[in-house]
């Protein structure tokens, strides 16, 4: 069973404070994606990453694949209300053809 | 709007009650993909169908079922149902694979089992 695990599990911050969420396995993984889910919503795919070491820019949000492909993380500068939800990651590795969902991680941003 | 349509947005069940969940996918996507999310599970799939056929089974239970009609909608059946299937069902669809496209979610529909 694919495994990723998400910290922290949850955050709250003040409005203009940056923050930093990781997404580690043990697995090796050829895709990782992160999506944001707001209350009463769906997941919204942010951003896909497929090449180790890949750095990825959404604005404040920024992405990056580890080097070894087992490991991602999110980083947001200057956070802000709007950026409150919950922040999951999914992986897909070669051995399955499903993306797995990471635990999440509920983000908090307060005025 | 996501372009995935689902229906109902919250329902409320008895145990033992059997209810559809219905799925329309973004116009042009073949691929139907069933998630639950709960607090203590957290996004688990369930199943896939591609064009009609179901292509892969996760986490599903036997009381739980689904197909895929011709015109591409879904539906999810779940029956004799347990306090314990009270969770968020989303449907997603995608454009092709989706570790290259991603998922595009409904909604969700929130079934509350009483």
């Amino acid at each position: 069973t694919q495994l990723l695990e998400q910290s922290p599990q949850f955050l709250s911050i003040q409005e203009g404070e940056n923050l930093t969420v990781y997404c580690n396995s043990s697995s090796v993984f050829s895709s990782l994606q992160w999506y944001r889910q707001e209350p009463g919503e769906g997941p919204v795919l942010l951003v896909t990453v497929v090449t180790g070491g890949e750095v990825k820019k959404l604005k404040r949000l920024t992405f990056q694949f580890g080097d070894a492909r087992k490991d991602s993380s999110l980083h947001i500068t200057a956070a802000q209300p709007g950026d409150t939800g919950l922040y999951l990651c999914a992986g897909k590795n070669t051995g399955f053809q499903k993306l797995v969902f990471g635990t999440g991680t509920r983000l908090l941003v307060s005025p | 709007d996501s372009g995935v349509t689902q229906t109902p947005k919250h329902l409320i069940t008895a145990t033992g009650q059997r209810v559809t969940l219905r799925c329309s996918p973004r116009s042009g996507d073949l691929s139907v993909y069933w998630y639950q999310q709960s607090l203590d599970q957290g996004l688990q799939f369930l199943i896939h169908y591609y064009n009609g056929e179901e292509r892969a089974k996760g986490n599903i239970l036997e009381r739980f079922s689904a197909q895929q009609f011709p015109d591409l909608h879904s539906e999810l059946n779940l029956s004799s149902l347990e306090l314990g299937d009270s969770a968020l069902y989303f449907c997603a669809s995608s454009s092709g694979t989706p570790a290259n496209y991603g998922y595009t979610f409904g909604s969700g529909t929130r079934l509350t089992v009483v």
